[in-house]
């Protein structure tokens, strides 16, 4: 398994603010995803981020609204920028298991934009 | 079709029963299946994976029908401390990725 932790764990913004999001895991690994979570709603992914190459986005999120970092195995990024109160909700990063895919999810960060 | 699809519930069950949520995906070529538990306010956690052969983890057992593009999760003897969302996860997109999909979660009440 992996030890996952996320900085801040929640946050209250401005309007047209950008916020980033520190995700630090305790062992290296490759695969590492960032995905929202609106209240009541499932997961939903917005990026893949690999070290070494750019993150992958999923249809309707860009590179310009949540720019990612993978500088290395254990750490990643994602900003939130120029926020709006549509962009309030739970960030949650993960990891994937390497031998069996079982995700590892961090405690999310509650980010509120008023 | 969604890709992975969940009746969303509630299922409002008492102490003691047991209950039985199914989930369904259209990619035939997925291969990897999983149960996660989200508690209110809370990041998902593994349940358990999913295995061709079915799988027991004490009151729980999952069940995967590659025919009928399905897994199941059963909940045997309720208790109240089972209330949470279960999520159907599965891995492996058209294409050959391992992107994991979740469906969007079936939430369980467990009342006394």
């Amino acid at each position: 398994s992996a030890v996952i932790s996320q900085k801040p764990s929640r946050d209250i913004c401005q309007r047209g603010t950008s916020l980033t999001i520190q995700c630090q895991v305790d062992s290296q690994v490759t695969m590492m995803f960032w995905y929202r979570q609106q209240p009541g709603q499932s997961l939903t992914l917005i990026a893949t981020a690999n070290q070494g190459s750019e993150a992958t986005y999923e249809s309707g999120f860009v590179i310009d609204k949540f720019p990612i970092s993978r500088p290395n195995l254990t750490f990643s990024t994602l900003t939130v920028s120029n926020m709006s109160p549509e962009d309030s909700s739970i960030y949650l990063c993960s990891v994937l298991g390497t031998s069996t895919y079982e995700q590892y999810f961090g405690p999310g960060t509650r980010l509120t934009v008023t | 079709r969604k890709e992975v699809e969940q009746d969303p519930g509630p299922f409002n069950v008492p102490e003691g029963a047991t209950v039985a949520f199914n989930c369904t995906y259209s990619n035939s070529a997925s291969q990897s299946f999983f149960w996660y538990r989200q508690d209110c306010r809370k990041e998902p956690k593994l349940l358990m994976s999913v295995y061709s052969s079915g799988n027991e983890d004490g009151r729980f057992t999952a069940q995967l029908n590659r025919a009928s593009q399905y897994i199941s999760l059963l909940i045997r003897d309720s208790k109240l401390s089972d209330s949470a969302t279960y999520l159907c996860v599965v891995n492996g997109r058209p294409g050959g990725s391992y992107i994991p999909t979740f469906g969007r979660g079936t939430s369980l009440i467990v009342h006394p």
